[in-house]
């Protein structure tokens, strides 16, 4: 069955960066978008991105350029975000959802990764 | 960005009533409105998408409808299980977009 396993909560420093992961298994990575969507305390979802593992290839929303930067390992499917610049605004979950070619509805997600941006 | 209005905030309701959950877009969206349900400890379920279909999964007392710019969800015969947080998403254009949520709280 399709899983998406992301890395465990983040205590970091403002002004630093930080890379989660998200492996995936149970589908051929390769040929399925893999979306990035940030939910801050208390409120609702924003969609950061995505990249399409086969070939690398992103499209961010406007609002995260600067900020997210999505790559992919084909070797071990498992697609990472990182952050940077971070301040305590970026303190919030990251899920990683898997797409279908052609579709911006999200089948599939991961458990969350928690980042807390503090001094 | 298509701005989604759900309504309402919070909702209480007893096993085995119906309830309604609305969903309003800022412009058309045609058909492409995705529901989600959100439970601590859970990993995010897709329930419907395109509106009115279901997910693979999904029980058949969960359904959407709704086109342009209101949508409903609507659970019938409610049960355990399905209390929790639940957010629609428009999946019509770039980028997308989702409501603030709505809580069924056990009554």
């Amino acid at each position: 069955q399709v899983q998406l396993q992301q890395s465990g909560t983040e205590l970091v420093k403002p002004a630093s960066s930080v890379k989660i992961s998200c492996k995936a298994s149970g589908y051929t990575f390769t040929s399925n978008y893999m979306h990035w969507i940030r939910q801050q305390p208390g409120n609702g979802l924003e969609w950061i991105g995505w990249i399409y593992p086969g070939n690398g290839n992103t499209k961010y929303n406007q609002k995260f350029d600067g900020k997210a930067t999505l790559t992919a390992d084909k070797s071990s499917s498992t697609a990472y975000m990182q952050l940077s610049s971070l301040t305590s605004e970026d303190s919030a979950v990251y899920f990683c959802a898997r797409g279908y070619p052609g579709t911006y509805w999200f089948a599939y997600w991961g458990q969350g990764t928690l980042v807390t941006v503090s001094s | 960005d298509v701005q989604m209005t759900q309504s309402p905030s919070n909702l209480a309701a007893s096993p085995g009533e119906s309830v309604s959950i609305n969903c309003k877009a800022s412009k058309s969206i045609s058909k492409y409105l995705a529901w989600y349900q959100q439970k601590p400890g859970k990993a995010n379920k897709l329930l419907i998408y395109s509106g009115s279909t279901l997910q693979s999964g999904t029980p058949s007392r969960f359904s959407g409808s709704g086109s342009g710019t209101d949508f409903t969800l609507t659970i019938r015969n409610l049960e355990p299980e399905d209390f929790g947080l639940y957010y629609c998403q428009q999946h019509n254009e770039y980028p997308p977009t989702f409501g603030a949520g709505t809580k069924l709280e056990l009554k």
